[in-house]
């Protein structure tokens, strides 16, 4: 049973629209990743959070943008939605006292489709 | 670009090892090698990672050469279930930023 949480699991968006997905992790993991799925690709990293401030980024515009909160959630915000935005988004979260014990827990992701 | 080189696809019969090569000749000191696999509609799933020494745990073993330009993930007796795409990673742990940059992985398809 996975110890993160994304929602919604499926979402549809007009061009131009914003969105707005959600993640839960466990109690302790202080950082969440999230990244970018495209059909038949690999994940592509978009930023990972550590402690409520962000601590790296891939190669994604400024209208990609994030948020940790101190209770474990976060959330990842997409601004003037594009065509190509449509995407399985996943969140990456791993425990901070023994981060380099354990691999990074996936969530099942959100299914992006932008019309 | 991610920094491993990973066959596209792989056969394995049920039962048997399967066994799935990396190379990583550009691998840096301080970063480890790590191994995901992704079942179809989900996410990613850690399996197992290591830094210079072989390592083993109940899912799988991992086998790194002494120049730590190549590993061997090895199933030791591959089910239906593990039929997936499997990604060898390069990077530096979570403590140290570390974020994982995917390629296109290995694609393991067991067979009954």
């Amino acid at each position: 049973e996975t110890g993160v949480t994304q929602s919604p699991t499926h979402l549809i968006k007009t061009r131009g629209q914003q969105v707005t997905l959600r993640c839960s992790s466990q109690s302790g993991h202080n950082t969440v990743s999230w990244y970018q799925q495209a059909l038949g690709q690999g994940p592509q990293f978009i930023f990972q959070y550590y402690r409520e401030e962000e601590n790296g980024r891939g190669n994604f515009p400024p209208r990609f943008s994030g948020l940790q909160f101190p209770n474990y959630s976060s959330e990842l915000n997409v601004n003037a939605l594009e065509l190509d935005d449509s995407a399985l988004y996943l969140c990456a979260s791993t425990p901070d006292a023994a981060a380099d014990l354990y691999g990074y827990t996936f969530g099942s992701g959100t299914r992006l489709t932008v019309v | 670009d991610a920094k491993t080189t990973q066959p596209p696809s792989m056969d394995c019969a049920e039962g048997r090892a399967a066994n799935l090569p990396c190379n990583h000749s550009t691998i840096s000191g301080n970063e480890y090698v790590y191994w995901y696999r992704q079942i179809h509609s989900q996410g990613p799933q850690y399996i197992i990672h290591g830094l210079k020494n072989n390592e083993t745990n109940e899912m799988a073993s991992l086998i790194i050469t002494e120049d730590r330009k190549s590993s061997t993930l090895i199933l030791p007796h591959a089910t239906l279930r593990d039929t997936a795409v499997y990604y060898c990673i390069v990077s530096r742990p979570p403590s140290n930023t570390g974020k994982l940059i995917f390629g296109q992985g290995t694609t393991l398809q067991v067979k009954p």
